[in-house]
């Protein structure tokens, strides 16, 4: 079946380090893929998407490739910030808009 | 344009008794799909609406129930409580999910005791 796995929590870095957080797949076919953010107390805010391979997914200084050889859509930041603090989750949609979400990343970002 | 919002945002409910949940879409969304997030969990895909007409369903019971309403809302009724249920309850809505992707809402805290 799809699933998706993120590397594990909590993320804890110094304001402008780089971030990678890691995130692959397991699909048939060929999903949409996204990363959402998720403030506390609050819903999900959609960060990036990518609908095909190749497809370079960019919001807010966050990036994500998607690739289909490795089934992995990485996001990555090159300097983050404090106001970055939140939990991410990367997702699929490849039942027509049914998402299906990793367990989540908790980032803490440190001044 | 004024997103998706979700009602009640905090809800404390005994083991047994049944609960709904509503969530007020944007104007032209026509897809609403509910999710169940336990603490420290990705959210689980319940089902999805279209056109008022049930579109997919995830791994959960029937006692998990649902209705979308012609002016953009819904509503999740969950009867039967048991104290797993507890979590956050996510809506998302969307015009064209291909183009726009999904708005989720705030979410509803619902603790069964």
């Amino acid at each position: 079946g799809n699933s998706v796995t993120q590397m594990e929590g909590p993320v804890t870095l110094s304001e402008e380090a780089f971030l990678t957080i890691n995130c692959t797949y397991t699909a048939t076919g060929y999903p949409s893929l996204f990363w959402y953010v998720q403030y506390p107390g609050e819903g999900l805010q959609l960060l990036l998407k990518a609908t095909k391979a190749d497809d370079k997914g960019s919001n807010k200084g966050f990036e994500a490739t998607y690739r289909k050889e490795t089934t992995s859509f990485h996001l990555e930041k090159g300097s983050v910030q404090v106001s970055d603090s939140a939990v991410y989750f990367c997702a699929l949609d490849n039942q027509g808009g049914k998402l299906i979400f990793g367990q989540g990343t908790e980032l803490s970002v440190k001044p | 344009e004024t997103g998706v919002t979700q009602s009640p945002t905090h809800l404390i409910k005994t083991r047994g008794q049944q609960v709904t949940l509503r969530c007020s879409s944007q104007s032209g969304h026509n897809t609403v799909s509910w999710y169940q997030q336990a603490l420290g969990q990705g959210p689980q895909f319940i089902f999805q609406y279209y056109r008022e007409e049930e579109n997919g369903r995830g791994n959960f019971p029937p006692r998990f129930s649902g209705l979308q309403f012609p002016n953009y809302s819904s509503e999740l009724n969950v009867n039967a409580l048991e104290l797993d249920d507890s979590a956050l309850y996510l809506c998302a809505s969307s015009a064209d999910r291909a183009t726009y992707g999904y708005t989720f809402g705030s979410g509803t805290r619902l603790t069964v005791v």
